[in-house]
C-alpha cells in the first residue's frame, strides 16, 4: 500500500463548479498534513496546511479525519487558474522531518 | 527576500559525465531537502541535510549520488557517471525548523542525460 494515495484524475470541471479531492495515508502516526499545488513543469507550492478542526482559505477548504486516515480538499467556484495538479502531502512521522508526497490529482477547469 | 535558489535551471550531460546541482536555501532556513521527480511521476524524497550534516539519506540511491551542505555556500547534489535514467527534475526545498509549516521549494533543475 502506498504511504500517500490519491486519485490521479484528471478531473475536468466547468468554471464555477465545486470539486473535491481525497487522499488517504497509511501511517496512523503521521503528524503534519498539507496540500500543495504544482503547475506543469513548475515547482510545488504550498496551498494550505490541514488541521483536524478543518480550515478554510477563501474558496479552499481542507479537512483531516485522523480516525479514517483521510484528507480532503474542496474548491468552490472553480476558476480557470485553478487548473493544476494538487498534491496531498504528509509528514509520516517517526521523528523524521521529511514530507511524503502523493502522486497528485490533476484538475482541469474549462470554460 | 529571495526564495530558494537553484542552479542551473537546465543541465544537459552525456552519459558517464558528472552532474552538480546547487541549492541556496531561503535566508534563515537551515534545513535543506532534495527531491526527484521523474517524468509523469510524483516527487520522491532523496536526502535531508542541515549545515555540515546529513540527517536522512534514506531516499538516495546507494551508488553515484551524494549530497552535502557545507558551512559556507550552497547545498550540492552530485551525480557521478550519469545514466539516462537520471533524467528528471530535481527540486530542493528549505525550511527554518523542521516540517511543521511545510517546505518552500526552489524552481528546480531539469537534468537531461543524452
Amino acid at each position: 500500500r502506498k504511504e500517500v494515495e490519491q486519485d490521479p484524475g484528471p478531473f475536468n470541471v466547468p468554471e464555477g463548479a465545486t470539486v473535491a479531492f481525497n487522499c488517504t495515508y497509511s501511517n496512523s502516526a503521521s503528524q503534519s498534513f498539507f496540500w500543495y499545488r504544482q503547475d506543469c513543469r513548475k515547482e510545488p507550492k504550498l496551498l494550505m496546511s490541514v488541521y483536524s478542526s478543518g480550515n478554510e482559505d477563501g474558496r479552499f477548504t481542507a479537512q483531516l479525519n485522523r480516525a479514517s486516515q483521510y484528507i480532503s480538499l474542496l474548491i468552490r467556484d472553480s476558476k480557470l487558474s485553478d487548473s493544476a495538479t494538487y498534491l496531498c502531502v504528509v509528514n509520516i512521522g517517526g521523528g523524521g522531518n521529511k514530507l511524503t508526497f502523493g502522486t497528485g490529482t490533476q484538475l482541469k477547469v474549462e470554460l | 527576500n529571495a526564495g530558494v535558489m537553484q542552479n542551473p535551471r537546465h543541465l544537459v550531460r552525456r552519459r558517464g559525465q558528472e552532474a552538480r546541482l546547487r541549492c541556496s536555501p531561503m535566508k534563515g532556513h537551515s534545513h535543506v531537502y532534495w527531491y526527484r521527480q521523474l517524468p509523469e511521476e510524483g516527487l520522491k524524497f532523496m536526502v535531508y541535510l542541515q549545515k555540515e550534516n546529513i540527517i536522512d539519506e534514506s531516499g538516495m540511491p546507494k551508488e553515484r549520488f551524494s549530497a552535502e551542505f557545507p558551512k559556507e555556500g550552497p547545498s550540492i547534489l552530485r551525480i557521478q557517471q550519469v545514466v539516462r535514467g537520471d533524467s528528471a527534475a530535481y527540486f530542493c526545498a528549505s525550511s527554518p525548523t523542521g516540517v511543521a509549516n511545510g517546505y518552500t521549494f526552489g524552481s528546480g533543475t531539469r537534468l537531461t542525460v543524452v
